[in-house]
């Protein structure tokens, strides 16, 4: 199966500093990727769907300057928190598919646990 | 809008017993259904989805959903309860947007 790899797969930072979290799509295109956040013991909230080339569209309640999305390419996509603060410590998802070419299945990254200190 | 309940925050069933997770959904066009399993630490594996093709489903590692559209329901089942299954499973339902909406998971516990 399609295989999504997200780096680093665990970031402790200070606050204030910013953090990039990469989704890699290993063996295919991804024209669209979702990034994802889960609390502790809760379920995945969407944050932003990105689509290659163009702005990410982000959903009710997220910061869109503070969680900065980038999708420059068919197999890379970028969140980075900017600006971070303790609050902002939880689990990143990605997600990516080709939807483009039919394929409406979500692969699902490893995840990110991001530490704020 | 769309909407995603599974009952039951936490399941214990014992090794070889079924497995039976609820899940309920609210969707006003025919949705597109999943289940993800997720191990400690871990992303999201697709365990199975339904596309409006056949109404049971089976998915990988044994398990197997159906869907009834008259219940709004898609159970996730398994006859044989494994250690291996101890995780959290999230039921999701998407529309044709491919926003995917995870319910709150549940928790299965095997005992031996």
């Amino acid at each position: 199966g399609a295989v999504v790899s997200q780096h680093p797969s665990w970031v402790i930072c200070k606050s204030g500093t910013s953090v990039k979290i990469e989704c890699r799509s290993l063996d295919f295109q991804a024209t669209t990727m979702f990034w994802y956040r889960q609390f502790p013991k809760q379920s995945l909230m969407l944050m932003a769907t990105s689509n290659e080339g163009s702005k990410a569209t982000y959903e009710q309640g997220v910061e869109k300057d503070k969680f900065l999305i980038n999708h420059a390419s068919l197999t890379l996509s970028t969140l980075t928190v900017t600006s971070a603060h303790p609050e902002d410590s939880s689990f990143y998802i990605c997600s990516a598919s080709n939807l483009a070419g039919g394929e409406d299945t979500q692969y699902f990254g490893p995840g990110t646990r991001l530490t704020v200190l | 809008a769309q909407s995603v309940t599974q009952l039951g925050s936490h399941v214990s069933v014992s090794e070889g017993a079924l497995v039976l997770l609820r899940c309920n959904y609210s969707s006003s066009v025919p949705p597109y259904l999943f289940w993800y399993v997720q191990y400690p630490n871990q992303g999201l594996q697709l365990l199975l989805k339904y596309t409006s093709a056949a109404t049971l489903v089976k998915g990988i590692n044994g398990f197997e959903a159906e869907f009834k559209k008259s219940e709004t329901s898609f159970h996730l089942t398994k006859p044989s309860a494994h250690m291996s299954d101890a995780a959290e499973y999230f039921c999701a339902v998407s529309d044709r947007d491919d926003k995917i909406i995870f319910g709150k998971g549940t928790r299965l516990h095997i005992l031996p």
